[in-house]
């Protein structure tokens, strides 16, 4: 099992959908897990922590299965502006440093 | 806000040359890494250093090497470049523990000729 694995994509969605990614990582001893977003040509960029009691900020909710080693991100009400990759990103193990997924492309469609 | 500054955007190289890419951070941070992203292999992690004089190597240091003489500055050496070494490259930071969120410099696409 790889690391950190996730959907390539690309997710062609129209706008005001509500999208859903998944992510599964294979160390059970991760603690700390995130995910990023990346504009074409640009850097990654911190989207939000993800916290063991899920959290949401705004249109995006992110969650944390711990049993089943996965992280899922869900955008409500997708807007162009959410078009971009998403890297789900976790820690190899405790107090170990962070990998990233090779990320899922998400294209809003207008 | 955390700021991560890297020498050039764009640099254009012939093989054998011997390059220096520079990443500084503005925010007293003690962990920096350089990772390059190529297209289907993602964000592939070449050595961090989590404090000054201190380096580790990633999951691709051949090829390249780094130096830390302060703690605001991490420089990645490509020794002499190859066609290879054709990339985006990043620098990051973070914080304190390794497992903390990472700031991303803008990058580096370099392109060896």
């Amino acid at each position: 099992r790889k690391e950190v694995e996730q959907d390539p994509g690309p997710f062609n969605v129209p706008e005001g959908a509500t999208v859903a990614f998944n992510c599964t990582y294979s160390n059970s001893a991760s603690q700390s897990f995130f995910w990023y977003r990346q504009d074409c040509r640009k850097e990654p960029k911190l989207l939000m922590s993800v916290y063991s009691s899920g959290n949401e900020d705004g249109r995006f909710t992110a969650q944390l299965n711990r049993a089943s080693q996965y992280i899922s991100l869900l955008i409500r009400d997708s807007k162009l502006s959410d078009s971009a990759t998403y890297l789900c990103v976790v820690n190899k193990g405790r107090d170990d440093k962070i990998i990233f997924g090779k990320g899922t492309r998400l294209h809003i469609l207008p | 806000d955390v700021k991560v500054t890297q020498s050039s955007r764009y640099l254009v190289k012939r093989t054998g040359e011997k390059v220096f890419l520079e990443c500084v951070q503005d925010m007293d941070h003690e962990n920096m890494f350089w990772y390059r992203q190529d297209p289907g292999l993602g964000l592939r992690l070449i050595y961090f250093s989590y404090d000054v004089k201190m380096k580790e190597k990633g999951d691709i240091p051949e090829g390249y090497s780094v130096s830390r003489e302060k703690k605001e500055r991490f420089s990645l050496i490509l020794e002499s470049a190859s066609t290879n070494q054709t990339s985006m490259y990043l620098c990051a930071s973070s914080l304190s523990a390794l497992g903390e969120t990472q700031y991303f410099g803008p990058g580096t696409r370099l392109l060896v000729l």
